[in-house]
């Protein structure tokens, strides 16, 4: 079983939805999570990251995070063709005292909004 | 403005080469870390340093090699030893090691001929 684990699509949705965005990750441990986007040929950059259970929204963008299941998901309202891009799921794991806490990828999902 | 400056942004090398990467922040943070992205995957850390002077092995180590001589500067060398470099190259920053929210360089693509 892959530690954090993303359906990598392609997800394609209309333009004006809603885009609903999934991961599931191993580690019960795990203790911050995060979203990051990257477009085709680009870096990733953080848009999201969400450390207690619940929802957070900033924008159009609202992560959701349910521990108990072990999920982490992303929603994009008003899906715009500027949101086509890759999503990458991180999630990290707690530090012990000085040593480093992983931050592990899932392998992303490609997000495609069409007109 | 400050950011991550990775060089170069494209690079081809022939077998049995070795090559280093450049990365360089003026973001004044005291972590850095290597990814290698290849298709299809996610990102995958082969070292990290917390602090300058000091580096740690990633999940994907074998076959490359850091320094980290001044806080703003951690250039990876893909040595002959890695037996499939041809990847994307992301250099990242974090303020400190015990955040995940990572800024990140533009990247170096390496394509061994």
């Amino acid at each position: 079983q892959k530690e954090v684990e993303q359906n990598s699509g392609p997800l394609s949705v209309p333009e004006g939805a809603i885009a609903s965005l999934n991961c599931t990750y191993s580690d019960r441990g795990s203790q911050s999570f995060f979203w990051y986007r990257q477009y085709s040929g680009k870096s990733p950059e953080l848009i999201m990251f969400i450390y207690s259970n619940g929802d957070k929204e900033d924008g159009r963008f609202t992560a959701q995070l349910n521990k108990a299941s072990q999920y982490v998901s992303l929603l994009i309202r008003d899906s715009q063709p500027s949101d086509s891009a890759t999503y990458l799921c991180a999630v990290k794991a707690v530090a012990g005292g000085t040593s480093y806490g992983k931050l592990t990828f899932g392998q992303g999902t490609i997000l495609t909004v069409h007109p | 403005d400050g950011g991550i400056t990775q060089s170069p942004k494209y690079l081809f090398r022939k077998e049995g080469q070795n090559v280093t990467l450049s990365c360089e922040q003026n973001l004044n943070h005291d972590a850095m870390y290597w990814y290698r992205q290849d298709p299809g995957q996610g990102l995958r850390l082969i070292y990290y340093s917390q602090i300058v002077n000091d580096f740690q092995k990633g999940d994907i180590a074998e076959g490359y090699s850091v320094s980290r001589e001044k806080k703003e500067s951690f250039p990876l060398t893909v040595t002959s030893a890695q037996k499939n470099p041809t990847a994307f190259y992301l250099c990242a920053s974090s303020i400190a090691a015990n955040t995940g929210e990572l800024f990140f360089g533009e990247g170096s693509r390496l394509t061994v001929l």
